[in-house]
């Protein structure tokens, strides 16, 4: 939604090149991880996911890659194109009250410039 | 096929007055959520449910209210605002119970409390 990139990292790419969004997640034992891309003025959009026991998971022009040694999730953008500006979450899962709830982390915004 | 629907799209209270957030989705989905999103803080759950007859609280409960008396709604209520529940809120929904599947969002509702 409006104001959202307000105080986030930002990652500024020119179009064509390739790019790379981290996240750190905090619970090891989350078992199940997204990342959603959210526009401006749009609700958050499902674009991969990965479990727990695979390392790497590709989609189209987009991978992502867990490391649960160190607790870290990469999205790789392949060619990205101005379409592809907006704010990027990766969110984990975690039991609650014995149903899972997903919890976000706090977004980094892509600009891409033509 | 409409997905998920939130009303109103936007909303102006003052403080102390009540509200209800409509949330409605067409999928036969049985998880459905409901999260705020602030700038620079990513989205945080704040009540989610399993199904019909079944609510439970996520990380930010507190002056909001749920129930979910059908599979295709579920309606959030503002008891009494404050301005610290400025924010905009997406309802958010999935088909199976432990979010092993996409979540998919409404285009959210935006409340400014004076």
């Amino acid at each position: 939604g409006e104001n959202v990139g307000l105080h986030l990292p930002t990652l500024s790419v020119q179009e064509g090149d390739n790019s790379i969004i981290n996240c750190a997640y905090s619970n090891s034992a989350s078992d199940y991880f997204i990342w959603y891309k959210q526009e401006s003025g749009k609700g958050p959009q499902f674009i991969i996911d990965i479990r727990s026991n695979m390392d790497k998971r590709q989609g189209q022009r987009v991978t992502v890659l867990l490391n649960k040694t160190v607790k870290h999730l990469s999205l790789q953008i392949a060619a990205t194109q101005p379409g592809d500006s907006a704010v990027y979450f990766c969110a984990e899962t975690r039991l609650n009250s014995g149903y899972s709830t997903l919890t976000f982390g706090k977004g980094t915004m892509l600009l891409v410039s033509p | 096929n409409a997905g998920v629907t939130q009303t109103p799209k936007f909303q102006v209270l003052k403080t102390g007055q009540s509200m209800t957030l409509q949330c409605a989705q067409d999928m036969n989905h049985e998880y459905m959520s409901w999260y705020r999103q602030d700038p620079g803080m990513g989205l945080r759950l704040i009540h989610y449910s399993v199904g019909a007859g079944i609510t439970d609280q996520g990380e930010v409960p507190n002056g909001y209210n749920v129930s979910r008396s059908t599979t295709e709604d579920f309606p959030l209520r503002l008891l009494s605002a404050a301005p610290s529940q400025t924010s905009v809120y997406f309802c958010a929904s999935t088909k199976r119970r432990g979010l092993t599947g996409e979540l998919f969002f409404g285009e959210g509702s935006r409340l400014t409390v004076l």
